[in-house]
């Protein structure tokens, strides 16, 4: 299975700051990277998929980057909703997920 | 779309685990439809995925005690996890499966699924 490693685990922030969220896969996985966020006690929620395209619906303030073995999801202008949990997946092979960012307020 | 997952909360060690999935708002045919699962301990893990023909794919872990079934005619899908211990305690999501992304587009609820005598 291929490793996905967040970084941070957890970050404080404030309304209205720009959020920067790592991942890293154990080896290469071409375009096949998408996030999700996850409010307390729901489901998670498409964000980005192949690395930086944004699912229909999403706002504009989320993007994402990177390519190999080293992405980013960043959160331009954090609203209250984004206070959230939010995790990577690769799609190259058997799906995998990262163990999660938890964003919470500072 | 919508998904929404039924079946007992509470199973016993070495019992078989026995979830639904309803889908509505779109056919279940045509695509391709997944369960995950999420622990405090092994966080969001892929237990597999069904094709409305019936083609499956499992994850290698767990492949040995999983069975995905759909059922077209009723609009569902079933997961059946065999030989449980607690570790198998969790919440389990069914979901769409977009192959062309590798993306889970829309997922139901979730069931809290408690493995204990």
């Amino acid at each position: 299975d291929i490793q996905m490693t967040q970084s941070p685990s957890s970050l404080s922030a404030s309304v209205g700051d720009r959020v920067t969220i790592s991942c890293r896969p154990s080896q290469t996985i071409s375009n096949f990277l998408n996030w999700y966020r996850q409010k307390q006690g729901r489901a998670p929620q498409l964000l980005i998929y192949s690395v930086s395209k944004l699912q229909s619906g999403v706002p504009s303030r989320f993007s994402g980057n990177g390519s190999g073995i080293d992405f980013t999801l960043t959160i331009s202008g954090l609203q209250p909703e984004d206070f959230a949990t939010y995790f990577c997946q690769q799609s190259y092979t058997t799906p995998t997920f990262g163990q999660g960012t938890r964003v919470d307020v500072k | 779309v919508q998904l929404q997952e039924s079946g007992p909360g509470l199973v016993k060690p070495s019992e078989t685990l026995s979830l639904n999935c309803s889908v509505s708002g779109a056919s279940i045919s045509g695509y391709y439809w997944s369960w995950i699962r999420q622990s405090p301990g092994k966080g969001l893990e892929w237990i597999g995925y069904i094709h409305y023909s019936g083609t499956t794919n499992y994850n290698p872990s767990l492949k040995n005690r999983v069975t995905i079934a759909v059922d077209t005619s009723r609009s569902q899908f079933s997961l059946r996890l065999k030989s449980v211990n607690a570790s198998d305690t969790a919440v389990y999501y069914c979901a769409s499966w977009y192959v062309q992304a590798g993306t889970f587009d829309y997922w139901g609820q979730g069931a809290l699924i408690t493995v204990s005598s």
